[in-house]
């Protein structure tokens, strides 16, 4: 089973609407756990971290968590065409603080 | 900040040879990770570091590879023998503390021909 798991996409969107896209962990002792969103050609760039159960906004971003379920959700309110990307899913376990990304999720907003 | 830095941006190489790709973490982080994407695997995590120290290099595809960290300014990521299928994205992340988020450099695109 893979550590982190993210379903690829591609996810079409169109302008406006609401983006969801989620993720599951496979350790039930992490702690840590962020959004990045990575363009073509680029680094990623972290958009949100979480660290408690419930939700977590930063302008029309959203992170929820459910440590329950070992799952990681993130809303993107009102999407516009630069938010088209990879998201990527990424959870800092808790012993040896290792980083593991899943293998992202690729974004389209349709105009 | 200038953020992490890392050198150099784009390498070719024949196979056979040697490369060293370069990182510099942001001052004052204790966490130094380097990580390799390619399309198949996505964003792999090769070697991590605390406190200059490796902590876990489990990802390290194979003994052609290794990796150091001298001081808190500065890491290499070595390949010898370079293959072919070593072409990647090489990134250096870095952060602070042991719950944080790790913030990336630019990469390094590596092409071994």
């Amino acid at each position: 089973q893979k550590e982190v798991e993210q379903n690829s996409g591609p996810l079409s969107v169109p302008e406006g609407a609401i983006a969801s896209l989620n993720c599951t962990y496979s350790d039930r002792v992490s702690q840590s756990f962020f959004w990045y969103r990575q363009y073509s050609g680029k680094s990623p760039e972290l958009i949100m971290s979480i660290y408690s159960n419930g939700d977590k906004e930063d302008g029309r971003f959203t992170a929820q968590l459910n440590k329950a379920s070992q799952y990681v959700s993130l809303l993107i309110r009102d999407s516009q065409p630069s938010d088209s990307a990879t998201y990527l899913c990424a959870v800092r376990d808790s012993s040896a603080s290792k980083i593991i990304f899943g293998s992202g999720t690729r974004l389209s907003i349709r105009p | 900040d200038a953020g992490v830095i890392q050198s150099p941006r784009h390498e070719v190489t024949e196979m056979g040879q040697e490369v060293t790709l370069r990182c510099k973490p942001i001052s004052g982080h204790n966490s130094l990770f380097w990580y390799r994407q390619t399309m198949m695997r996505g964003l792999e995590l090769l070697i991590y570091f605390n406190n200059n120290v490796p902590i876990d290099d489990s990802g390290m595809p194979e003994d052609r590879f290794s990796a150091k960290m001298p001081n808190a300014s500065f890491s290499t990521l070595k390949i010898q023998p370079s293959e072919p299928r070593d072409s990647a994205v090489y990134f250096c992340a870095s952060s602070l503390g042991q719950e944080a988020e790790a913030f990336f450099g630019q990469g390094t695109r590596l092409t071994v021909v």
